[in-house]
């Protein structure tokens, strides 16, 4: 079965240093993979996707990923962290084929961003 | 920009009560989904639907849960009788293409006493 781990439950960083957030999955085959953004009291924003081609990817908000095959990872990384990007984040999986292309959530890993 | 609404936000049932969350998916999209994220845990998959039936369900989604598209807009959820483990955000997704990403609603807040 498929699983996505991201070890770091929390993590805080000052404003302007860099991050990287970790995301292992489990999966059979290569899955598409997302980073999500969970803000306080909002739904699920998408911050990027990896499908196939280039593997450092690159989102909204300055965020960019890079999908590494022999790791089974997809690390989010942004250079300058803002304090409006604390949130909790949300790396998944998905299945290329088959079925209702479900996607599997990590646990999250809430970030905290000190001034 | 198109997107997901979820209808209510919040919503506090008695045990054993039914309920209907409601949700109208971007209006051009194919495959429609309910996730569910109890509190402090992760986002679990629940259904999901395509071409008018069920193309998927997860363990969670047993005889108590049903959904429905009505009319070609919404997409329902309902539970018929609930526990007080049914107490959790409910997410509604809808994508547009197989090879595309979810989009993710608000969200509603369910509170079974």
């Amino acid at each position: 079965a498929q699983s996505v781990t991201q070890p770091d439950i929390h993590i805080t960083v000052s404003e302007g240093a860099s991050l990287e957030l970790r995301c292992n999955y489990s999966y059979g085959a290569t899955p598409y993979l997302f980073w999500y953004v969970q803000s306080p009291g909002q739904g699920l924003q998408l911050l990027l996707k990896y499908f196939s081609g280039d593997t450092l990817v690159q989102g909204i908000k300055g965020f960019e990923a890079e999908f590494k095959r022999s790791q089974s990872s997809f690390n989010l990384r942004k250079p300058s962290v803002h304090w409006s990007d604390a949130a909790e984040y949300f790396c998944a999986v998905g299945p290329i084929t088959g079925g209702g292309n479900k996607l599997t959530f990590g646990t999250g890993t809430q970030l905290k961003v000190e001034l | 920009e198109p997107e997901v609404t979820q209808t209510p936000s919040h919503q506090v049932t008695q045990m054993g009560q039914e309920v209907i969350l409601r949700c109208v998916p971007i209006s051009n999209h194919l495959y429609f989904y309910w996730y569910r994220q109890i509190l402090g845990q992760k986002v679990e998959f629940l259904v999901s639907f395509y071409n008018n039936e069920i193309s998927e369900k997860s363990e969670i989604f047993d005889d108590q849960f049903s959904v429905e598209r009505p009319d070609g807009s919404n997409f329902t959820l309902k539970i018929r009788s609930t526990k007080l483990e049914d107490s959790a955000m409910y997410f509604c997704a809808s994508k547009q293409g197989r090879e595309t990403e979810a989009f993710f609603g608000q969200g509603t807040r369910l509170t079974v006493v």
